[in-house]
C-alpha cells in the first residue's frame, strides 16, 4: 500500500526554467511533509519541509506547496540548474504521534539541460 | 560535527553468508532508523530504534533480519543466510528527538550478494 505516491518517473526541464515535482499521499493523518535529494552513491540530503497548518514554504530557489484537500503537495525550483539534477524523494510523517518515522514516494528523476 | 556513519560502503557476500551492516549517528541523536532501497524502488523503511529498544520493526522482513542499537557502539542491521534478493542500498538516518521531523542519512551500504 502506497501512501506516498510519486507518479511521474522523470522530468526534465530547461536551465533557467521552472521545474515542479509533484507529490500525492492517501493518508490524511500525515501532518508533516519533507522533500529530500539524493545524488547517485550518495544519501538523501533534507531540502525543506512543511507542516500540515500551512499551505506553502519557502526557501531560496526552493518552494513547497500543500493542498490538504487534496492530498497533494509539490515542489518548486526556479530557477533551475545542472546542480539540480537528481532524484527527489517526497516524505511524510506524523509530527504528533509517536512513531516518527518517515514515509517516502519511489522519487522523481530530475535532469536540468544546460 | 561528523554526520552519520555508515561502514562499509560496499559489500559483496555469497549466498548463505551473513552481512553486517554498521551506522553511528549524529553526535547526540538517540533515534536510529533502517531503510532500504531495491533498485529502481524508492526507500523503504525497515526499523526505528532507540538505545536498546526497538520501537518499530514493521517494516522488517520476518526471518533472516535483525536490528540492534546497543548502549554503547553502534546500530548494526544484521542479514543472515544472505539471497540475490537482498541485494540493495541500505541507508540508516538519524534523529536527535525522534519526533517526525527531518532525518539526517548516512551514505548508505551497497549489499551486493552473488
Amino acid at each position: 500500500d502506497q501512501q506516498v505516491k510519486q507518479n511521474s518517473p522523470s522530468l526534465s526541464v530547461q536551465e533557467g526554467r521552472i521545474s515542479i515535482l509533484n507529490c500525492d499521499y492517501t493518508n490524511s493523518m500525515f501532518d508533516y511533509f519533507l522533500w529530500y535529494k539524493k545524488y547517485p552513491a550518495e544519501g538523501p540530503t533534507f531540502l525543506i519541509s512543511i507542516s500540515s497548518i500551512k499551505d506553502k514554504n519557502e526557501d531560496g530557489r526552493f518552494t513547497v506547496f500543500l493542498n490538504k484537500s487534496a492530498k497533494h503537495l509539490s515542489l518548486h525550483i526556479v530557477p533551475s540548474q545542472p546542480g539540480d539534477s537528481a532524484v527527489y524523494f517526497c516524505a511524510a510523517s506524523f509530527l504528533t504521534g509517536a512513531n516518527s518515522k518517515l514515509t517516502f514516494g519511489k522519487g522523481i528523476t530530475l535532469s536540468v539541460r544546460p | 560535527n561528523a554526520g552519520v556513519m555508515q561502514n562499509p560502503r560496499h559489500l559483496v557476500r555469497r549466498r548463505g553468508q551473513e552481512a553486517r551492516l554498521r551506522c553511528s549517528p549524529m553526535k547526540g541523536h538517540s533515534h536510529v532508523y533502517w531503510y532500504r532501497q531495491l533498485p529502481e524502488e524508492g526507500l523503504k523503511f525497515m526499523v526505528y530504534l532507540q538505545k536498546e529498544n526497538i520501537i518499530d520493526e514493521s517494516g522488517m522482513p520476518k526471518e533472516r533480519f535483525s536490528a540492534e542499537f546497543p548502549k554503547e557502539g553502534p546500530s548494526i542491521l544484521r542479514i543472515q543466510q544472505v539471497v540475490r534478493g537482498d541485494s540493495a542500498a541500505y541507508f540508516c538516518a538519524s534523529s536527535p528527538l525522534g519526533t517526525g521531523e527531518k532525518l539526517f542519512f548516512g551514505s548508505g551500504t551497497q549489499l551486493s550478494v552473488l
